[in-house]
């Protein structure tokens, strides 16, 4: 299974556009890379899933170059809600739960 | 719909003494996971089960650790005897066997410390 790598931590001030950037070199093509969410006390939660390009929901986007060798999970005007850590899985979609979720990155929104 | 619960949220025991923690998936998930997460970690899988059937088991120590799923519904996993380094959170989480993205369902967990 691929390995993922993040940044540890990020700060950003309310209101503004955080993108937090996956290195997965050795993604294999039947791959897709998820992102879950997880605030203290908490269980992880999904946030959102792709396979190439752009993925769009209601919470977050996802940018994927041609050659999947990396991922941009793109959260929109946040809010000091949005503080929680962030994790980028990489893998089937019935295998990457079978991976350690990594570190994530520590996203700190200030006000 | 209710969500994955779990029980209890907390529980402080001393060393050597057995643990054991409850999980109920969400209705209809015949997928059931349970992870360690350490403090600063990020969730590390133990045990999956699909059905009654624990089909990946290689990360569970199995020499203090063990789980069920009977029925193929509630799972219980036990530490027996605790060691210090148990002190963690348990996490339980669901999902369908055939979903469309593998989402993961997780309940708020169960933290362990062992004294």
């Amino acid at each position: 299974l691929a390995k993922t790598t993040q940044p540890v931590s990020m700060d950003s001030y309310e209101g503004q556009e955080v993108n937090i950037t996956c290195s997965h070199n050795n993604i294999a093509t039947n791959d897709y890379i998820t992102w879950y969410q997880q605030f203290p006390s908490q269980g992880p939660r999904f946030i959102i899933q792709g396979y190439k390009t752009k993925v769009t929901n209601e919470v977050a986007s996802l940018f994927i170059p041609a050659d999947r060798k990396s991922s941009t999970l793109s959260l929109p005007r946040v809010s000091l809600s949005d503080t929680a850590v962030y994790y980028c899985l990489v893998g089937d979609k019935g295998g990457y739960q079978k991976v350690t979720f990594g570190t994530g990155t520590k996203l700190q929104v200030i006000p | 719909e209710a969500g994955v619960v779990q029980s209890p949220r907390y529980k402080i025991i001393e060393k050597k003494q057995p643990v054991a923690f409850w999980c109920n998936p969400i209705s209809g998930h015949n997928t059931l996971y349970w992870y360690l997460q350490n403090l600063g970690q990020g969730p590390e899988l133990l045990i999956r089960y699909e059905n009654e059937e624990a089909v990946d088991d290689s990360q569970l120590p199995k020499d203090r650790f063990s789980a069920e799923r009977l029925k193929g519904v509630d799972s219980t996993l036990k530490i027996q005897p605790a060691e210090l380094g148990d002190s963690a959170v348990y996490l339980c989480a669901s999902s369908f066997p055939d979903g469309n993205t593998g989402e993961l369902f997780f309940g708020e967990g169960s933290r362990l410390t062992v004294l």
